[in-house]
Formats: C-alpha cells, structure tokens, sequence
C-alpha cells in the first residue's frame, strides 16, 4: 500500500459528460501529480501541484483541469469527454515539489475511466 | 523534446534467464533516472534509481546502468522469477517550462516463465 487513496476506482460515463476523480495524498506528501496511462501506453504526465499551487503542466487538455485543496486532496475533473478519454488515471504524490529529493513518486492505484 | 524512448516494449523470458530493458533520454541535462514496476492492477511502484553522478547500482538482483555520454541507461535483472512478471517504465526527471518533470517511457511488459 503506497498510502496514495484514489477514487473512484471504475467510472463508466458518456460522452460529452464531466467526471471528477479524487485523490488524497500520503500522509506529509505536498506534492500531487496525475499521470494518464491508455491502453498499452506509457504514463503521461499531466500536470503537479505542490500546496495549492499548480507548479508544472503536461499535456493536459484544456478541457481537463486540477485543482489542490487545503487539506492537499486533488481533484482532476474532466469534461466534454471523449472516447478517447478512455484511460486509467493515476495520481502519485511525493515529499518535494520538483523533485529534487529522492525523487520517489508513490501512485494510488488508479481510476479507470471508460467513455461509451 | 521531452521524450524517454524505451525498448522493448515485451520481453518474454524462462524463469532463472536475465532480462535487460533499455531507454534513451533526450535531454542531457537530466539528472535522475528512476525505474518503476507496475503490476496487474496495482500502481507503479519504484524499484531502483540511479543519478547521473554514478554509473551503476545495484540492488539484489536488479542493477541499473548509466552512460551519460550515449544518454542511455538501463535495467538488468538476474535470476528472473515468475513475480518479476509486471509492466516495467523507465523515467527521466527533465527541467521543462521552469519546472522538472519525470518523463516516462512507454513500459515493457516482461513476462517470466517457469
């Protein structure tokens, strides 16, 4: 267990629909990132926020956006989804902001989103 | 770019056999280079890493090589056992946009057999 919660675990939508994915962080983590995994693709990087604060960006969609709570959960919230929104979503948190420590990301095990 | 190229993208090996899996990075600023296991349904979880001030680390049997130069680095396992069997990603942390990033490859999907 990476101490990375992640719901929902399964989201089946429609198109054109707007979904929300949660993520808490570990315990002490200021730094949240989301990370988009499709089908027999790598981990693409879309954006990290670090105690509030958006600090680095990806290819994120525009119609995709995050936001980092006070209580450092994040949300990722995508809209006007499409079928090939279809993927699984990973958040991963770490101590540092960019980094610049051990560098160790943990991941929650993801939410896969499926777009019909 | 940001771009992490890696190779292959499946490996099917007998179980006691080596397995080697190789990236390249594009940009020779990047300093940190970590290697992730992902199992079925579960998260990426770190594994080993190597920074750019060593060559090579080693953990059991896992070992990680760097050269700098060729801007490639590499995983090798040993021994392989049937639990090695998992989606393995290689990463490199690049500076972009004022920030740095962990750029991952694509993943090679190792399968171990008995």
């Amino acid at each position: 267990d990476s101490g990375v919660t992640q719901t929902p675990k399964h989201l089946i939508t429609a198109t054109g629909q707007r979904v929300t994915l949660r993520c808490s962080p570990r315990s002490g983590d200021l730094s949240v990132y989301w990370y988009q995994q499709s089908l027999d693709q790598g981990l693409q990087f879309l954006i990290q926020y670090y105690n509030g604060e958006e600090r680095a960006k990806g290819n994120i969609l525009e119609r995709f956006s995050a936001q980092q709570f006070p209580d450092l959960h994040s949300e990722l919230n995508l809209s006007s989804l499409e079928l090939g929104d279809s993927a699984l979503y990973f958040c991963a948190s770490s101590e540092t902001p960019g980094l610049a420590g051990t560098g160790e990301l943990f991941f929650g095990e993801g939410s896969r989103l499926t777009v019909l | 770019g940001e771009n992490v190229e890696q190779h292959p993208s499946t490996l099917s090996v007998q179980e006691g056999d080596s397995a080697v899996i190789k990236c390249t990075y594009s940009d020779s600023a990047s300093n940190y280079f970590p290697w992730y296991k992902q199992e079925l349904g579960k998260g990426p979880q770190l594994i080993i890493d190597i920074r750019s001030n060593v060559g090579e680390k080693k953990d059991q049997r896992i070992a990680v090589t760097l050269n700098k130069t060729a801007k490639h680095f590499s995983l090798h396992i040993t021994e392989t056992q049937p639990e090695d069997s998992a989606v393995y990603f290689c990463a490199a942390l690049m500076f972009s946009g004022g920030y740095n990033k962990l750029i991952f490859g694509a993943g090679t999907r190792l399968a171990v057999h008995p």
